[in-house]
């Protein structure tokens, strides 16, 4: 089985503030996982991924997500937002032994004020 | 274009109509996805594609709905006497094959069809 909880539903940050979304996961062995962000009425839009190596990632945007195999965390960071991050943040999960199927978390909205 | 093609952007219909949603993916792209993502909530899955091999139909919620594909092109998902509850937004995504290193991959999403059945 695999699932991903992301415990917060909004997250406000103030412009230039760093920016944290959270993501913790289940799965059996080592997982994949992705970050996505959707803007209104648009699809997801791909930002970062961890496979292997490296626990730091970096992806589009200036956004980056450090896999913590120890706290089954994948925390998406921004180390100043714009207005423009503001979207609906999406992590999901998939294991090794499953080919194609990922599970998405409820995602979390964030809003970044001028 | 280069990116996944969804149509209709907007679909509004009657209760107890049928409508068909249409997923051109991206050319190459021979697994295909579609998920429902209901108001506040994250994807549901509801069915894989992967080249010529039977659908994974396990995430599809009733037997009002079903999907074809032809080949490695385009999927039309289709839910049958629409109910109120099946309003929400419907995404189709595409990735390269699991077998060619597709699993590391991310899908890529089109911008989905927004059903509202009155």
């Amino acid at each position: 089985a695999q699932s991903v909880a992301q415990p917060e539903d909004q997250v406000n940050v103030a412009e230039g503030n760093p920016l944290t979304v959270k993501c913790t996961y289940s799965v059996s062995g080592n997982p994949y996982l992705f970050w996505y962000v959707q803007y209104p009425n648009r699809g997801l839009q791909f930002l970062l991924k961890y496979i292997t190596g490296d626990n730091l990632v970096k992806g589009s945007y200036g956004f980056e997500a450090e896999f913590n195999k120890s706290q089954t965390s994948f925390h998406l960071k921004k180390p100043s937002a714009l207005v423009s991050d503001s979207a609906l943040y999406f992590c999901a999960v998939r294991a090794p032994s499953n080919d194609y199927k990922l599970s998405f978390g409820a995602g979390t909205t964030v809003t970044v004020r001028a | 274009g280069a990116g996944v093609s969804q149509s209709p952007s907007n679909k509004v219909t009657e209760k107890g109509k049928d409508v068909e949603l249409r997923c051109d993916p991206i050319s190459g792209h021979t697994a295909l996805y579609w998920y429902r993502q209901r108001l506040g909530q994250g994807l549901e899955f509801l069915i894989y594609f992967q080249g010529n091999s039977a659908p994974d139909k396990s995430g599809l919620p009733s037997d009002r709905f079903s999907a074809e594909r032809t080949g490695e092109s385009v999927s039309t998902l289709t839910i049958q006497r629409t109910q109120q509850e099946d309003s929400a937004v419907y995404l189709c995504a595409s990735s390269l094959a699991p077998g060619t290193g597709g699993a590391r991959q991310p899908q890529h999403f089109g911008d989905g069809t927004r059903l509202s059945i009155l």
